[in-house]
C-alpha cells in the first residue's frame, strides 16, 4: 500500500530564515506531487506541483520555491521567510499513470509552519 | 479559471441527525471527490465520482455526481460526534492534474 510522510510535522522560524519541507511517497511509482497552503480561513490553495523528476509547475508567484529530486521526493524551500509564509502545508499524490479513475490526491499528515 | 461554491459553510447538529452539504460549479467537471479533514491533519478521501449521475456510498456517506456534471452533494446519516470536521469538495475539470477545492464546510455535532 501506498503511504506518504511529511517532516517536520510542525515548525518555528523566525522571519528571514530559511525553510525546507521534505515530502516522500512510498509504494508507488512516477507519482504527481503537489504542495498546497492551508491558511487559517480553511481554503487549499495549490502551490506548486510536480508530475516527475525535476519538472515543477508553479502556481502562485511568491517567495516559495519547489524541488523533486527524487522520483517519490518532493521539497518546499524559501531563501528568507514572511509572516505570511505561516500556515499549514500538505503535500499530496497521485498516480502517475493516465486513466479516467486516477484523479484521486492522496494527502500527507502537513507541517505546521509559524514564523515569529 | 473554475470555482466552486460549496454550501454551507457550517453546520450545528445534534447527534443523530442527517447532514447534506453540497457543491456547485459553473463549469463542468470530469471528477468529483469529497474529503474529510480533522483538525491538524491532512484530509481524508471518504468518496470519489467519476460519472454523471454516479451515487456512491461509504458506510453512513452517500455522494452523488450531479447529471449536469456541475454539481455533487454529500449526504450523512445517523451523525456522530466522530463526524466533526471540515468537508471539502474537489473537482477535476479535464485532462490536467489539478484538482479545484471548495472552501469547506465545518461540520460540529453536538452529543
Amino acid at each position: 500500500s501506498q503511504t506518504i510522510h511529511q517532516w517536520p510535522a510542525t515548525l518555528v522560524q523566525p522571519v528571514g530564515s530559511p525553510l525546507s519541507l521534505e515530502c516522500t511517497v512510498e509504494g508507488t511509482s512516477n507519482p504527481n506531487l503537489y504542495w498546497y497552503r492551508q491558511a487559517a480561513g480553511r481554503g487549499l490553495q495549490l502551490l506548486f506541483y510536480s508530475v516527475g523528476i525535476g519538472q515543477i509547475s508553479s502556481e502562485v508567484p511568491q517567495n516559495l520555491s519547489a524541488s523533486r529530486p527524487q522520483d517519490r521526493q518532493f521539497i518546499l524551500s524559501s531563501k528568507k521567510l514572511l509572516l505570511s509564509d505561516s500556515g499549514f502545508y500538505l503535500c499530496a499524490w497521485r498516480k502517475g499513470t493516465s486513466g479516467s479513475r486516477n484523479n484521486e490526491q492522496f494527502f500527507g499528515p502537513g507541517t505546521r509552519l509559524t514564523v515569529l | 479559471g473554475q470555482q466552486l461554491n460549496q454550501s454551507p459553510q457550517s453546520m450545528f447538529i445534534q447527534e443523530g441527525e442527517d447532514v447534506s452539504m453540497n457543491c456547485t460549479s459553473s463549469s463542468i467537471f470530469n471528477t468529483w471527490l469529497w474529503y474529510k479533514q480533522d483538525p491538524g491533519e491532512g484530509p481524508v478521501l471518504l468518496i470519489a465520482l467519476y460519472k454523471a449521475g454516479e451515487l456512491t456510498s461509504n458506510g453512513r456517506l452517500t455522494a452523488q455526481f450531479g447529471i449536469t456534471r456541475k454539481d455533487s452533494f454529500l449526504n450523512i446519516s445517523a451523525s456522530i460526534p466522530s463526524d466533526v470536521g471540515i468537508y471539502f469538495c474537489a473537482g477535476q475539470p479535464g485532462s490536467n492534474y489539478k484538482l479545484t477545492f471548495g472552501k469547506g464546510t465545518l461540520l460540529t455535532v453536538n452529543p
